[in-house]
């Protein structure tokens, strides 16, 4: 079964610092892969997308992700974090492509950042 | 993307009653996706709703305490039936990009309290 994790459930890290936010990924075909930022009291948003080609895909505000299909991951990097950045992140696969197949989430992120 | 319209954007309910969540969106779409996120948790797929015939539902969700309506391309609503307090979440819909050139896109959310 398709599935999703993020291992690291609480992050913290300091204003200016660089961040990287793991996800894993189960799924048999290629994936479609995506990361989102939920901010509080707020929607979700799309930071960035992969579906295939280059497998650094860079995303809005600052953000990309690696996809590494032998460690089936899709790892989230920002050079230098600012503190609007904190919010929950969250990971997800679709299971059959963007154009109609459901997505699967992880468990979330939540990012704080220190001053 | 699309644009999604949904409301109510929060509601305070009695145990016992149901609460219709509506999602308007600006184009037309094959699927739609109604999707939950309990507090302080991920988001959880209840199902997805297809057009002119019954929805799809994802394990753990029945249609008589989750019922959907897709009555056009346009417009869906989930109603979240003889509620418990158990039921407080945030609702959200989501509909895929388009042409595979943008993530999927998601309403505001419906944040529900049942007391």
């Amino acid at each position: 079964a398709q599935s999703v994790t993020q291992p690291d459930i609480h992050i913290t890290v300091s204003e200016g610092a660089s961040l990287e936010l793991r996800c894993n990924y189960s799924y048999g075909a290629t994936p479609y892969l995506f990361w989102y930022v939920q901010s509080p009291g707020q929607g979700l948003q799309l930071l960035l997308k992969y579906f295939s080609g280059d497998t650094l895909v860079q995303g809005i505000k600052g953000f990309e992700a690696e996809f590494k299909r032998s460690q089936s991951s899709f790892n989230l990097r920002k050079p230098s974090v600012h503190w609007s950045d904190a919010a929950e992140y969250f990971c997800a696969v679709a299971t059959t492509g963007n154009q109609g197949g459901k997505l699967i989430f992880g468990q979330g992120t939540e990012l704080s950042v220190k001053p | 993307s699309a644009v999604i319209s949904q409301k109510p954007s929060r509601d305070i309910c009695q145990r016992g009653t149901s609460l219709t969540i509506q999602c308007q969106v600006d184009s037309q779409v094959t699927m739609m996706f109604w999707y939950r996120q309990q507090p302080g948790q991920s988001l959880t797929l209840i199902a997805t709703a297809n057009q002119g015939s019954e929805a799809t539902y994802e394990s753990g969700f029945v249609i008589d305490k989750f019922p959907i309506s897709r009555p056009n391309l346009t417009f869906s609503t989930l109603t979240v039936s003889n509620m418990s307090p158990e039921d407080s979440s945030i609702y959200l819909c989501s509909v895929p990009g388009h042409g595979g050139l943008s993530g999927y896109t998601f309403g505001s959310g419906t944040r529900l309290t049942v007391v």
